[in-house]
């Protein structure tokens, strides 16, 4: 089976870091992906890992470890825009093969 | 072309009815994929197209919806006999299977969504 765990809310400060985790149990892997929607908007593509390490774009990082299925979404120097739902998405097989979402996690920056 | 776009935005229909969205994908991307979101959950797959074949459908897809894409292009995603419980967002996405392009490792692309009230 296919299984994406991610927490429901987190809340963190303006300017402070978050950590958004990640962990998932597919029968194969080909890649992860990393989603940001803003209510009622769609899903807009932050961030993709496929091999182990980090990822870094501006103040947004992504980091995989293929051993474990776990992967993180690291957001700096918050700002209340990045109040959103972060989806973790996996594709479980080599070429044609859709996503499967996490139920996503809901962030919410406060003052 | 400056991404995915979705027609219409919102309907709202009486249990019972027929509707009919619409996707029109980024123009180089040969692929095209809908998904149903409902609130609280992720998107979860429906179907997928690479050019005019349809490769996969999920079992979520019932014997009421049916989705076509004839020349490659826009798709379709038609549901017939409308339940309360087909409420929901609509979302088609699509990518480049050759890492043309926007994107890589063939990144799916959202378009804004459909978002279908049924009465």
């Amino acid at each position: 089976g296919q299984n994406i765990d991610q927490p429901t809310e987190m809340t963190a400060t303006e300017g402070a870091i978050v950590q958004i985790n990640c962990t998932y149990q597919t029968s194969g892997f080909n890649g992860l992906f990393w989603y940001q929607q803003h209510a009622g908007e769609a899903p807009t593509f932050l961030s993709y890992n496929v091999l182990d390490g980090l990822e870094e774009k501006g103040r947004f990082s992504s980091f995989l470890s293929r051993s474990k299925g776990y992967s993180y979404l690291l957001l700096k120097e918050l700002q209340m825009k990045d109040s959103a739902s972060y989806l973790c998405a996996v594709r479980d097989m080599t070429g044609n093969t859709p996503l499967v979402f996490g139920k996503g996690t809901r962030l919410s920056v406060i003052a | 072309d400056t991404g995915v776009s979705q027609d219409p935005r919102h309907k709202i229909t009486k249990r019972g009815q027929n509707v009919t969205f619409r996707c029109d994908p980024i123009s180089e991307h040969n692929r095209l994929y809908w998904y149903r979101q409902t609130l609280g959950q992720g998107p979860e797959f429906l179907t997928y197209f690479q050019n005019e074949a349809q490769l996969e459908k999920s079992r979520l897809l019932s014997d009421r919806f049916s989705a076509e894409r004839p020349k490659g292009s826009f798709s379709t995603l038609e549901i017939q006999r409308t339940e309360q419980g087909d409420s929901a967002m609509y979302l088609c996405a699509s990518s480049s299977s050759g890492g043309q392009g926007l994107g890589v490792a063939d990144t799916q692309y959202f378009g804004p969504g459909t978002r279908l009230t049924v009465l």
